[in-house]
C-alpha cells in the first residue's frame, strides 16, 4: 500500500485566515480523496483530486472555500478559506491501495486537526 | 444514497473479552468494505478489506464478515487488549468513493 506523508499534523487558526494542508504520497496516483472529520462526527468526502483536471467537489463543498491543487501524481494540497470555527475538523487525504481500476482499498493520511479561533 | 450504521455508538469491557461491532448499509451493490481503526485525532488504520464476493477475512485476533444480500458486516475483535481502545469505523465502496459510518468507540478496561 501507498504511504502518504500529511503536515501539518495540528494548526490552531485564527477566523478570517487560510490554511493550506498538504499530502504527500510515496507512489504515483491517479486520485486522490479529501475528506472532513467534524467533531464526533464520521468523515465527509470534500473532492476528488486528479491529476491535470479540476477537483470533483461534493454536494456541499465549494472550491471557493476548499480550493484544491494537484499539480502532480504524487503530491495534492487542500487550502481551507477564510476560516471560521465551524471549520474546526480533522482533515484527512486519501489514496487506492492498488494501481488501476481494481476493487482495492484505501489508505489514508495521518490527519491534520484544525482547530479556529 | 447509501447509508451506513454502526452499533453500538460505544462500548466498554473488560480486557480478555471478545468484541463484537456491527455494520450496516442500505445499497448492497457495493464493490467492497473495509474496517479501519482511529485513535483520538489521529487518522485512520486499515484493518480488514472484504471483497463484495468473499463471505471474511481474517487477520490475527481480528475476523470480519460480509453479508452482503443483507447489507451486513460484523468485525469480532478476540481476546480484547487495552491497545484496542479506539474507535472502530466501517465504510463501503461503491463507484469510486467511501461511505462510513458513524464508528463504534471501543473502550478495553485492564
Amino acid at each position: 500500500s501507498a504511504v502518504i506523508s500529511q503536515k501539518p499534523s495540528r494548526d490552531i487558526c485564527q477566523r478570517g485566515t487560510s490554511l493550506t494542508i498538504q499530502c504527500q504520497v510515496d507512489s504515483q496516483v491517479t486520485m486522490m480523496f479529501w475528506y472532513r472529520q467534524q467533531p464526533g462526527q464520521s468523515l465527509t468526502l470534500i473532492a476528488t483530486a486528479n491529476q491535470g483536471s479540476e477537483a470533483t467537489y461534493e454536494s456541499g463543498f465549494v472550491i471557493d472555500k476548499f480550493p484544491i491543487s494537484r499539480p502532480n501524481l504524487t503530491f495534492s494540497t487542500l487550502t481551507v478559506s477564510n476560516m471560521s470555527p465551524e471549520d474546526s475538523s480533522i482533515y484527512l487525504c486519501s489514496v487506492p491501495s492498488g494501481p488501476g481500476a481494481g476493487n482495492y482499498g484505501y489508505t489514508f493520511g495521518s490527519g491534520t486537526r484544525l482547530t479556529v479561533v | 444514497k447509501q447509508e451506513v450504521t454502526q452499533i453500538p455508538a460505544a462500548l466498554s469491557v473488560p480486557e480478555g473479552e471478545n468484541l463484537v461491532l456491527n455494520c450496516s448499509f442500505t445499497d448492497s451493490a457495493i464493490y467492497n468494505l473495509q474496517w479501519f481503526r482511529q485513535d483520538p485525532g489521529k487518522g485512520l488504520t486499515s484493518l480488514l478489506l472484504i471483497q463484495s464476493s468473499q463471505r471474511e477475512q481474517t487477520s490475527g485476533r481480528l475476523n470480519a464478515s460480509l453479508d452482503k444480500s443483507s447489507g451486513r458486516s460484523t468485525l469480532y475483535i478476540a481476546a480484547s487488549q487495552p491497545g484496542d481502545s479506539a474507535t472502530y469505523l466501517c465504510a463501503v465502496k461503491d463507484d469510486y468513493k467511501l461511505s462510513f459510518g458513524a464508528g463504534t468507540t471501543v473502550t478495553v478496561r485492564a
